[in-house]
């Protein structure tokens, strides 16, 4: 059973960075078969997809925050990560972890609960 | 960025009639190449996250219902659940991976 966990700070101060981990129980980032990715979502708004991986290092950005985004994987601890520069408050928002269909890029099968993200002062 | 639009906003619909909901992309997400529209259906209840539908336009996810269906073609999706049940009440969101991943802003389906 694929467990996908969101761990960091739920508060970050306006132009500090935010710094998010999912771990991975269940399954491996390093597998062909999946990307794993993130994806967020204001409070009472829709969603928003952030940044993906995939085992072989590729790595994708939502271009309207790359300039801010940097997401990596550690395959030693079966966990990625997201970090969000300058962040505003903008950015507040549930921020879920995810799971790719079986080879399919793009399409997310399994989530995390989430993490709010707060930013303020 | 393609711009993915649902109509309608909200939708109230009896308990054992059809719901269907409209996506449209703004441009084209059939890739000819392999003979597939790269559009996704999720479902969203209170609290929990989004929930995968329906990929490639009408491929049902695993232990999707089969009440659920995804048709269309190139701009115009749309998802049908046939016979609606009180657990189907949630937000739907259309979603393309054609190329930068967008949504749509949802629909809120509820009983009428």
């Amino acid at each position: 059973q694929l467990l996908l966990e969101e761990s960091g700070p739920r508060l970050v101060k306006p132009s500090e960075t935010l710094s998010l981990t999912c771990s991975v129980s269940g399954g491996f980032i390093n597998s062909s078969d999946y990307f794993w990715g993130w994806i967020r979502q204001p409070p009472g708004k829709g969603l928003e997809w952030v940044a993906s991986i995939y085992y072989n290092g590729n790595l994708y950005y939502n271009p309207s925050l790359m300039s801010r985004l940097t997401i990596s994987g550690d395959t030693s601890k079966n966990h990625f990560s997201l970090r969000l520069s300058s962040v505003t408050a903008a950015d507040t928002a549930v921020y879920y972890c995810a799971r790719g269909v079986h080879l399919v890029r793009g399409v997310w099968g399994d989530w995390g609960q989430g993490t709010l993200v707060t930013v303020s002062s | 960025d393609i711009v993915m639009t649902q109509s309608p906003d909200s939708l109230p619909v009896s308990l054992g009639e059809r719901a269907t909901i409209n996506c449209k992309s703004s441009q084209s997400v059939f890739y000819s190449s392999n003979n597939q529209n790269y559009l996704a259906w999720y479902q969203q209840k209170p609290g929990q996250p989004p929930k995968v539908l329906i990929y490639w336009a009408s491929t049902r996810a695993s232990g999707v219902p089969d009440r659920f269906s995804g048709s269309g073609s190139g701009t115009d999706f749309t998802l049908t659940i046939s016979s609606l049940q009180a657990e189907d009440v949630a937000i739907y969101y259309c979603q393309q991976y054609y190329s930068t991943i967008t949504f749509g802003q949802g629909t809120r389906l509820e009983i009428k």
